[in-house]
């Protein structure tokens, strides 16, 4: 079975970083691509990062260019992300997902940016 | 650019069918298209992908009520036989190298 498992959300000030976490089972995780996803309250879903099987490779939105990064241990079967210099629009639901059109979804983990 | 362009809302009655369409933008065509649907204070669950092949994937125990087409620059999700457990935003999303993209999203009210 399939799981995907997000940690590491929380409430952080402005200005300040978090690591999320995804722990992946059931599939061959080297062998997928691995994206974050987030949503924030009320809005739609936005891609925001993508890491290539290997992990040599990486892919940004404009949104969290420059302040996040995506990594992954496939020893591991783990996807990070390491988000610095938060703001308030960062608040959302962040969601894992693998391949291409996203077969299998978390619960995901809040990330609440406030003051 | 590429783009995913859904309509804001769409309304059907119980029991009837309604049908969601997602444009990809212009030079984008071939590209394939994955379906999310998200009940109302739940996460996202895949529906279907609708491969470059027209071959169509579908998720875990959806039901043959849900299907997927396409056409040109256009596709779309059918849903027959509407419940009110279908009531729910409904999402297209695509993918290509370094890049994946969600339509604003669709909701679903069931009337």
């Amino acid at each position: 079975e399939v799981q995907l498992a997000e940690s590491g959300g929380g409430l952080v000030q402005p200005g300040g970083s978090l690591r999320l976490s995804c722990a992946a089972s059931g599939f061959t995780f080297s062998h997928y691509e691995m994206s974050w996803i987030r949503q924030a309250p009320g809005k739609g879903l936005e891609w925001i990062s993508l890491i290539s099987s290997s992990g040599n490779t990486t892919y940004d939105a404009d949104s969290v260019k420059g302040r996040f990064t995506i990594s992954r241990d496939n020893a591991k079967n783990s996807l990070f992300l390491q988000m610095n210099s938060l703001r308030a629009e960062d608040t959302a639901v962040y969601y894992c997902a693998f391949g291409g059109g996203f077969g299998y979804w978390g619960q995901g983990t809040l990330v609440t940016v406030s003051s | 650019q590429l783009i995913l362009t859904q309509s804001p809302s769409v309304s059907a009655s119980l029991g009837a069918s309604v049908k969601f369409t997602c444009t990809l933008s212009s030079g984008y065509n071939n590209y394939p298209i994955a379906w999310h649907q998200q009940q109302p204070e739940k996460g996202p669950r895949f529906l279907m992908k609708l491969n470059t092949d027209g071959s169509l994937t579908k998720g875990d125990g959806i039901p043959d009520r849900f299907s997927g087409s396409g056409s040109g620059a256009e596709r779309y999700l059918n849903i027959s036989s509407l419940q009110s457990e279908d009531e729910a935003d409904y999402y297209c999303q695509t993918w290509g190298t370094g890049i994946r993209v969600f339509g604003g999203g669709t909701k679903l009210t069931v009337l």
